[in-house]
């Protein structure tokens, strides 16, 4: 079974340009999340959808971040304006569902490593 | 809101002994989920297991197994007959579970273990 795919891998860009990450869940997951991870902040949330519909923002900053959620195969992350601040590995993680006995067990993507210049 | 402590940095360990990994929580809810992730030296995040408050026993995965202390809000993960390949960072990660913001995960920042021969 293919787990949570991620991509691109690897973006570099550059100060002031958008960046557009990317995410597919393991197929029959209803749950997506986005976390950003740097040295300094470590593991941070960012949002997460259920069923396409989106549910909590409350750790994406509030200006130049959007994700969305157009099919229930894949989520996107945009960073617009990108700054030297925003470098970090983007991660996606999925989950069954939200429910217990196990249902919210969150399996992660390999990440996306974003550097701006 | 809740937050989750790890205190140990790093831990070296001779190959086929026994590592302890401390973590403590803090939580407003009676109803929460915890779990410990294993991060490999090529960024990926893995989940090893998972203790529900509820459940009084310990899990116990493969050579992994919890050391669940409700009262002093601790949850210590115990990886016995180590290898080689068992070096990582290990983090504990805690989710509520009694409404919607309560669904993403926070992470301690980690305990980076070194399983030398």
């Amino acid at each position: 079974n293919a787990g949570v795919i991620q991509t691109p891998r690897h973006k570099v860009t550059g100060k002031g340009q958008e960046a557009t990450l990317w995410c597919e869940p393991i197929s029959g997951h209803s749950a997506v999340f986005w976390y950003r991870q740097t040295i300094v902040q470590g593991l941070e949330f960012l949002t997460y959808f259920r069923n396409q519909a989106p549910i909590d923002d409350s750790g994406m900053p509030k200006e130049r971040f959007s994700a969305q959620m157009p099919n229930q195969s894949h989520s996107t992350l945009k960073i617009q304006s990108t700054q030297p601040q925003d470098s970090a590995v983007y991660l996606c993680a999925s989950s069954v569902g939200l429910g217990g006995r196990g249902q919210d067990t969150q399996y992660f993507g390999p990440g996306t490593r974003l550097l701006v210049l | 809101a809740q937050k989750v402590t790890q205190t140990q940095t790093s831990i070296s360990v001779v190959e086929k002994t026994t590592v302890t990994m401390d973590c403590v929580y803090e939580t407003r809810d009676s109803s929460y989920f915890l779990f410990w992730y294993k991060q490999t030296a090529s960024g990926e995040i893995v989940f090893l297991i998972r203790q529900d408050s509820y459940k009084k026993e310990n899990a116990t995965v493969g050579h992994y197994s919890l050391n669940f202390q409700k009262p002093k809000s601790s949850i210590g993960l115990i990886i016995t007959a180590t290898q080689i390949e068992d070096s990582a960072v290990y983090f504990c990660a805690m989710r509520e579970g009694t409404n919607s913001a309560g669904n993403k995960l926070t992470f301690g920042i980690g305990t980076r273990v070194l399983v030398r021969p």
